[in-house]
């Protein structure tokens, strides 16, 4: 079975622009949850989909946003780059909500911003 | 709300020493706790879990952790590392309730010298 896809794997940008990340999760799961990962504040949760539904946020601005289409798949967007968006972007899937599956991660996008 | 400690940020051990990484959270209630690892180039991957039964769960790669719910603790233990233990180990907690997002610690570099 696939494991967690994401594309594309790395992506620069600069401030003020905004930019779309695409994660396709395990055949069968639901789940799809992203995280920011960055040296100093480590893995941080965004959000998490379930059924199309956003079902829980992080502390993140509105500026980052997501949605999850019929097929599970997923994409998060985030709009007026700063430069402290720069970090690496991890998809989660499960087989339900993620409170009471194990999640399995993706490699990431490795987005950075000048 | 819910916080991870992992006590070491970085550990260098010589090849067959024994591990024990700390792992505390701060949570009143049911939770899921997990060990990932993060091996140099590659994605997160799961270690172990623990949602419910014996304490003492084993994992792969014959990594095993303790559930002390008194301590609010989820301590990673192996008897004897090899050089390709060298990775990024985390710990997370999840309460188990509905809505809940996944807290990570800061991560424990593992160092293994052969």
């Amino acid at each position: 079975k696939a494991g967690v896809t994401q594309t594309p794997r790395y992506l620069i940008k600069t401030r003020g622009q905004q930019v779309t990340l695409s994660c396709s999760p395990i055949s069968g799961h639901r789940s799809v949850s992203w995280y920011q990962q960055t040296p100093g504040q480590g893995l941080q949760f965004l959000f998490e989909y379930f059924s199309e539904t956003q079902r829980n946020k992080g502390n993140f601005p509105g500026r980052f946003s997501g949605r999850q289409f019929s097929n599970s798949r997923s994409e998060m967007n985030v709009s007026t780059l700063e430069l402290g968006d720069s970090a690496l972007y991890l998809c989660a899937s499960s087989l339900g909500l993620a409170n009471s599956y194990e999640q399995y991660f993706g490699p990431g996008t490795r987005l950075t911003v000048t | 709300a819910q916080s991870v400690s992992q006590h070491n940020h970085h550990v260098i051990l010589s090849e067959a020493a024994s591990l024990e990484l700390g792992c505390n959270y701060s949570y009143g209630g049911t939770v899921n706790l997990f060990w990932y690892v993060q091996y140099p180039g590659q994605h997160l991957q799961l270690l172990l879990k623990y949602f419910s039964g014996d304490p003492l769960v084993k994992g792969i790669k014959g990594f095993e952790a303790e559930f002390i719910k008194s301590k609010f603790s989820f301590n990673l233990r192996k008897p004897s590392v090899q050089w390709s233990d060298t990775a990024e180990y985390f710990c997370a907690v999840r309460a188990n309730q509905a809505g809940t997002a996944l807290i990570f610690g800061k991560g424990t570099t593992l160092s293994v010298s052969s």
